[in-house]
């Protein structure tokens, strides 16, 4: 995806705490949402941040740098039914979200 | 729970074919999005609209035109089909305030041109 980087992989063990990171091009940028997405499902919400600082929603939290023009997804507590992609997006000024490649999460027992 | 329906889950259409991808919410958003997502590019974004009668191009509007008659149906129309469009197209919705809630996504319809 455009102006988004993050890892296209990342393995973790079950109960371990995983980080994905993701980047972003600042012109337009008004915030951070972050989807998972299952495979052969649809992409579901998790979280946004339009404000630098932690959001946490149960197991997962996510954070902006509006400075660093960086955020993560951070999932504690690994389940197997973590194994998904979770994509980072940034929210525009005109209400466009645009997607990151995604990174996809493996989680092995 | 918001919902989003898009009418066909799997298509198969021949290359020139005018094709229509059907999508309707029933929560009273403003905003509508058809995307495509393709192995390795994430999801782009092909038209949005705030609005009835109103749409905008995303990134990749090539090709592609929309339909938004009334405010809970968003349509994507492939004037001539061509095989480059084979890919999955989701569907999505949201209210206007930016990150309530995020959009809300259909189950997708996958298309293939052949």
């Amino acid at each position: 995806g455009q102006s988004l980087e993050q890892p296209s992989e990342v393995t973790a063990v079950e109960g371990a705490i995983v980080q994905i990171n993701c980047t972003y091009q600042t012109s337009g940028f008004y915030g951070l949402s972050w989807y998972q997405q299952h495979d052969g499902g649809a992409p579901t919400f998790l979280s946004y941040n339009a404000l630098d600082g932690l959001e946490e929603t149960g197991r997962f939290s996510s954070f902006l740098s509006r400075s660093d023009s960086y955020g993560y997804l951070l999932l504690q507590e690994l389940q197997m039914k973590d194994s998904a992609s979770y994509f980072c997006c940034r929210m525009d000024s005109s209400y466009k979200l645009i997607f990151g490649s995604g990174t996809r999460l493996l989680v092995r027992p | 729970d918001v919902k989003v329906t898009q009418s066909s889950r799997y298509l198969v259409k021949r290359t020139g074919e005018k094709v229509f991808l059907e999508c309707v919410q029933d929560m009273d958003h403003e905003n509508m999005f058809w995307y495509r997502q393709d192995p390795g590019l994430g999801l782009r974004l092909i038209y949005f609209s705030y609005d009835v009668k109103m749409k905008e191009k995303g990134d990749i509007p090539e090709g592609y035109s929309v339909s938004r008659e009334k405010k809970e149906r968003f349509s994507l129309i492939l004037e001539s089909a061509s095989t480059n469009q084979t890919s999955m197209y989701l569907c999505a919705s949201s209210p206007p305030v930016r990150g309530q809630g995020g959009y809300t996504f259909g189950s997708g319809t996958r298309l293939t041109v052949v």
